[in-house]
């Protein structure tokens, strides 16, 4: 699977966009970006994935760069329930194995 | 997510003991994944079984078996707990068709 790269942590007001970043140059043609995210010691929950055309769906949006070195997950009206570890991975779809967490950016949505 | 469950939800135990985390599943998935996390870290991936008779060894499987009872019960033991140990279990499944994952609630276990 391919690496990525994603800040730490990153902030955001209640009510606005939160925008996440995630750096993946190394893309294979056949991998998707997949986001999930972990609210404080529960277990991680899907959002989204896509391949290379935006995606959107109740959560959030996925915008994938058309060279697919990067993308941005969306949040768009962030409330403080949002507030939590959120993990870019990228892996080929229908791998039967195991999903590789990084250490993922802990976004704090400030009231 | 209520339909995967996990028991017990905490758990304290002594340097020795064996110990047994058990995980459930209403979803028909016949995939089941145990993870481990250690504070402040990502999860690593323990055992994973594709159906009852498919068990495979994940990245930290030294310490821990596992047992497919059915399609929906997957347990993770411990033989010999060691204090390193110390950490949060998640049981997840798959749905192949999305190759998504959907996780327990986790098991925080404790081992002095």
């Amino acid at each position: 699977d391919a690496k990525t790269t994603q800040p730490p942590s990153m902030d955001c007001a209640e009510g606005r966009a939160a925008n996440l970043p995630c750096n993946h140059s190394t893309i294979s043609g056949n991998e998707y970006v997949y986001w999930y995210r972990q609210i404080h010691s529960q277990g991680p929950q899907y959002i989204i994935h896509g391949l290379k055309n935006n995606e959107t769906n109740e959560m959030a949006s996925l915008i994938i760069t058309e060279d697919r070195k990067s993308s941005t997950l969306i949040l768009p009206h962030a409330t403080l329930r949002d507030t939590a570890v959120y993990y870019c991975i990228v892996r080929v779809f229908y791998r039967d194995d195991k999903i590789i967490f990084g250490k993922g950016t802990r976004l704090h949505i400030l009231p | 997510d209520a339909d995967v469950t996990q028991t017990p939800r905490n758990r304290i135990t002594k340097t020795g003991k064996r110990i047994m985390l058990e995980c459930s599943q209403t979803k028909g998935h016949d995939r089941m994944y145990w993870y481990r996390q250690d504070p402040g870290l990502g999860l690593q991936l323990i055992y994973y079984s594709f159906d009852v008779k498919d068990i495979n060894k994940g990245e930290i499987s030294d310490g821990y078996s596992v047992s497919r009872q059915a399609q929906a019960k997957f347990s993770l033991s411990l033989e010999s707990a060691i204090p390193n140990q110390t950490a949060l279990y998640f049981c997840a499944t798959s749905d192949l068709r999305q190759d998504t994952q959907y996780f327990g609630p986790g098991t925080r276990l404790t081992v002095l």
